[in-house]
């Protein structure tokens, strides 16, 4: 089975300010790892993944994201946060050797403040 | 629209009623599954089909609820004797099939209240 932490459930910051939204994960077989992010009265969206290869993984706007075997993290970092990525973002994992389901951390809320 | 869509977007209720909600996957996905997403959590695995075969549930799904697919392409969950422990946000997502990975596209939900 595999569980999923985000210890911090709201993570003020103000606009222009890095950011780091923190994940750790649990599992007894090797995973691959996402974030999503849940805009106000939207559907979950991928925001990034680590399937193989290279530890940091990009998205298309500024956030990065870094496998950490040893520690079993996979934090999310933006230099410079905008108001416009305010919102919900959630963790999640999925075994790499079969079984779809994705199991989710409990999300971190995300208020880019002027 | 090409994504995948859900309907009704809300549902409320009343302790005991029967309710039924369905999601339409993207056209060319075989996988289709459903998640619940209750107040500060994170979504929680239902179930999930490949074509019409419905191959994987949790233990969370008792048995109140049913899910089918039965031609492959939509599915419908139904949740009878409704419970106050119900009202939720349910998560329709798809993908296509196979041995490697493909993202789950998700849907909007359906937010169910039980009154």
């Amino acid at each position: 089975a595999q569980s999923v932490t985000q210890l911090d459930s709201q993570v003020p910051v103000f606009e222009e300010a890095p950011v780091e939204l923190r994940c750790n994960y649990s599992s007894s077989v090797s995973v691959y790892l996402f974030w999503y992010v849940q805009y106000p009265n939207q559907g979950l969206q991928l925001l990034l993944k680590y399937l193989s290869g290279s530890t940091l993984v990009e998205s298309i706007n500024g956030f990065e994201a870094e496998f950490n075997k040893s520690q079993t993290s996979f934090h999310l970092r933006k230099p410079s946060v905008h108001i416009s990525d305010t919102a919900e973002y959630f963790c999640a994992v999925r075994p790499t050797g079969g079984g779809n389901k994705l199991t989710f951390g409990t999300g971190t809320q995300l208020k880019v403040e002027l | 629209d090409t994504g995948v869509s859900q309907d009704p977007r809300h549902k409320i209720t009343k302790r005991g009623q029967n309710v039924t909600f369905r999601c339409d996957p993207i056209s060319e996905h075989n996988r289709l599954y459903w998640y619940r997403q209750t107040l500060g959590q994170g979504p929680e695995f239902l179930t999930y089909f490949q074509n019409e075969a419905q191959l994987e549930k949790s233990r969370l799904l008792s048995d109140r609820f049913s899910a089918e697919r039965p031609k492959g392409s939509f599915s419908t969950l139904e949740i009878q004797r409704t419970e106050q422990g119900d009202s939720a946000m349910y998560l329709c997502a798809s993908s296509l099939g196979g041995e490697t990975y493909n993202e789950q596209f998700f849907g909007p939900g359906t937010r169910l209240t039980v009154l």
